[in-house]
């Protein structure tokens, strides 16, 4: 079946550093990935869309300058949180969308971050 | 404006029992309803999914229910062991490389 894999699980960095997060899509091609953060208790809400080769499409609200986003090949996207915030710590989420299967969305085991 | 609407917050169900968990939808557009089930730290994993042209489908002891006029799909866990207590999610979206809109999610506890 098609796995995602996303790097690191846990993440704690200090305030004003930036952190990058990845998703390998393992045995398959990723037109497209999602990107969602989800605080504690509560739902998955979606950052932003990538896909590749072309610049990601934010969701309202979302700093396109705060989360960078790289989708630079078929099977790696890439979340860099700059300048990191306590208010950033969060759970963050990729989501791939195997190419040719529609609604074939593969998550990622997610990546627990921690600004102090 | 939320787009899909999940009820209730929690849920408590004795060992055996059936939990349902209910999803509400707005917009038409929608053609793919999933539900997702999650565990503390980690990813969530696709328990069953629906498209609006059949009205149930059945997997094991997970069934969705799903009611195209009323914009309305449940899922029903028969039997409910302890091991499916976790947070479920309904979701939804539609064709064309889009992505998954969450309900607000429901934590399920099974009780011995």
């Amino acid at each position: 079946g098609a796995v995602v894999s996303q790097h690191p699980s846990r993440v704690i960095c200090k305030s004003g550093t930036s952190v990058k997060i990845e998703c390998r899509s393992l045995d398959f091609q990723a037109t497209t990935m999602f990107w969602y953060r989800q605080f504690p208790k509560q739902s998955l809400m979606l950052m932003a869309t990538s896909n590749e080769g072309s610049k990601a499409t934010y969701e309202q609200g979302v700093e396109k300058d705060k989360f960078l986003i790289n989708h630079a090949s078929l099977t790696l996207s890439t979340l860099t949180v700059t300048s990191a915030h306590p208010e950033d710590s969060s759970f963050y989420i990729c989501s791939a969308e195997k190419e040719d299967t529609p609604y074939g969305y593969t998550f990622g085991s997610g990546t627990r971050l921690t600004v102090v | 404006q939320q787009q899909v609407k999940q009820s209730p917050q929690s849920l408590i169900v004795q060992k055996g029992g059936i939990s349902i968990i209910n999803c509400a939808y707005e917009n038409t557009a929608f053609d793919y309803f999933p539900w997702y089930q999650q565990f503390p730290g980690k990813g969530p994993a696709l328990l069953i999914a629906i498209r609006p042209d059949v009205s149930e489908k059945k997997e094991g002891r997970f069934t969705i229910s799903f009611n195209k006029s009323a914009k309305q799909f449940s899922l029903h866990i028969m039997d409910s062991q302890p091991g499916d207590s976790a947070t479920y999610f309904c979701a939804a979206s539609m064709a064309g490389n889009t992505p998954l809109v969450f309900g607000k999610g429901t934590r399920l506890s099974v009780i011995a």
